[in-house]
């Protein structure tokens, strides 16, 4: 099993509405939550991170971090076709051994 | 444009042998990492230096090994190269260490494709 899951897609929805991006984990020691958006042929971009529990809102994103459940998730509002990429989220340790892990992405395309 | 140069962009070679992937990083940024991504493994985050020296490292197989110099550009040597090494090869750079290990924003290169025949 893999440490960090994450639904590949591809998810399509129309313009303007609102999509939610999720990941699991199953390891307790993760403490920082990041989400990257990597456009096609192109490097991933950080787009926010949250540390520990909680939501964090930056502009049209929502990010959320349920570490009871561990369960993340990304929300983008008023979708636009620009936001169409590919979305991976991240984890991070803080201490002892650091474990950097990834989703696998999900693919998202918004239609206009 | 990131500011991150990688070079070369393509590379094609066959197994066994060994090539090296080199990453100028941002002005003044000290972090440099180095990424795979593969369709079968998705991105792995690979290995970490700072100012010179190691900082992290993920999940770096034996045969590749890593440096930074003084004037801050890194290498990635990939050694004995198998078929599963094909991928795309990021590196990307940051100022710092960040809030925390990879919170620091990191700026990617458009990365080296790698085929292994």
């Amino acid at each position: 099993q893999k440490e960090v899951e994450q639904d590949p897609g591809p998810l399509s929805v129309p313009e303007g509405a609102i999509v939610s991006l999720n990941c699991t984990y199953s390891n307790s020691a993760f403490q920082y939550f990041m989400w990257y958006r990597q456009y096609s042929r192109k490097g991933p971009e950080l787009l926010m991170y949250t540390y520990s529990s909680g939501n964090k809102e930056d502009g049209r994103f929502t990010a959320q971090v349920d570490k009871s459940s561990k369960y993340i998730s990304l929300f983008i509002r008023d979708s636009q076709p620009s936001d169409s990429a590919t979305y991976l989220c991240a984890m991070t340790t803080t201490s002892g051994t650091y474990k950097y892990i990834f989703g696998t992405g999900t693919r998202l395309k918004v239609l206009a | 444009d990131s500011g991150v140069t990688q070079t070369p962009k393509h590379l094609i070679t066959a197994t066994g042998q060994r090539v090296t992937l080199r990453c100028s990083p941002r002005s003044g940024d000290l972090s440099v990492y180095w990424y795979q991504q593969s369709l079968d493994q998705g991105l792995q985050f690979l290995i970490q230096y700072y100012n010179g020296e190691e900082r992290a490292k993920g999940n770096i197989l034996e045969r590749f090994s890593a440096q930074q110099f003084p004037d801050l550009h890194s290498e990635l040597n990939l050694s004995s190269l198998e078929l599963g090494d094909s991928a795309l090869y990021f590196c990307a750079s940051s100022g710092g260490w960040g809030a925390a290990p990879f919170t620091d924003t990191q700026y990617f290169g458009p990365g080296t494709r790698l085929t292994v025949l």
